[in-house]
């Protein structure tokens, strides 16, 4: 099993559509967590951290529930620049330095 | 700033050569990575460096080296390049490890090995 899980997707949702990810993560020393974007054949940049309380950014809202081991990302409003992959991506670290690992990515892609 | 910087862009090998994938960063960032990305597979860490004279082993370290010499540089080496090292490669930085903070991706190397 993978330490990060996402659905693969594609998300093919309408724009101004409210779409919603989830990635899963099976260690439960992960100590903090992201939403990075990426686009095709780009490197990937951080979306978003992602904190117990949640977190909001404009139209992006992140959960984290560390009892389920889950991270979740809704995007609400959705505009066709929103197509990208999506990665979630968690973090430890202990004395030899980050252990970020991530998903697989989920795909969204918004049409007209 | 330049950020992190990448070279080569691409790439083509034969089985069995060798070569250096470059990155350097500009932000006197601590801490340094290398991933490969594989299609459904995400991002896996090869090898990560703290510091100059310190790195350590990621996820899929087998057929690669790494140094570092100095804060800003960090190479990863093939040392004989197998096709299943077929990927695109990112390198990214960022200060101090163990911290809340954003890693800085390069742009990445898309390698192909025959």
């Amino acid at each position: 099993r993978k330490e990060v899980e996402q659905d693969p997707g594609p998300f093919n949702v309408p724009e101004g559509a409210t779409v919603a990810f989830n990635c899963t993560y099976s260690n439960s020393a992960s100590q903090s967590f992201f939403w990075y974007r990426q686009d095709c054949r780009k490197e990937p940049k951080l979306l978003m951290s992602v904190y117990s309380s949640g977190n909001e950014d404009g139209r992006f809202t992140a959960q984290l529930n560390r009892a389920s081991q889950y991270i979740s990302l809704l995007i609400r409003d959705s505009k066709l620049s929103d197509s990208a992959t999506y990665l979630c991506a968690v973090n430890r670290w202990n004395n030899a330095g980050n252990m970020l690992t991530f998903g697989g990515g989920t795909r969204l892609m918004v049409k007209p | 700033n330049a950020g992190v910087t990448q070279t080569p862009k691409f790439q083509v090998l034969k089985t069995g050569q060798s070569m250096t994938l470059q990155c350097a960063q500009d932000m006197n960032h601590e801490y340094m990575s290398w991933y490969r990305q594989d299609p459904g597979m995400g991002l896996r860490l090869i090898h990560y460096s703290v510091g100059a004279g310190i790195t350590d082993q990621g996820e899929v370290p087998n057929g690669y080296n790494v140094s570092r010499s100095t804060t800003e540089d960090f190479p990863l080496r093939l040392l004989s390049a197998a096709p299943s090292q077929t990927s695109v490669y990112f390198c990214a930085s960022s200060t101090l490890a163990g911290s809340d903070n954003e890693q800085f991706f390069g742009p990445g190397t898309r390698l192909t090995v025959l």
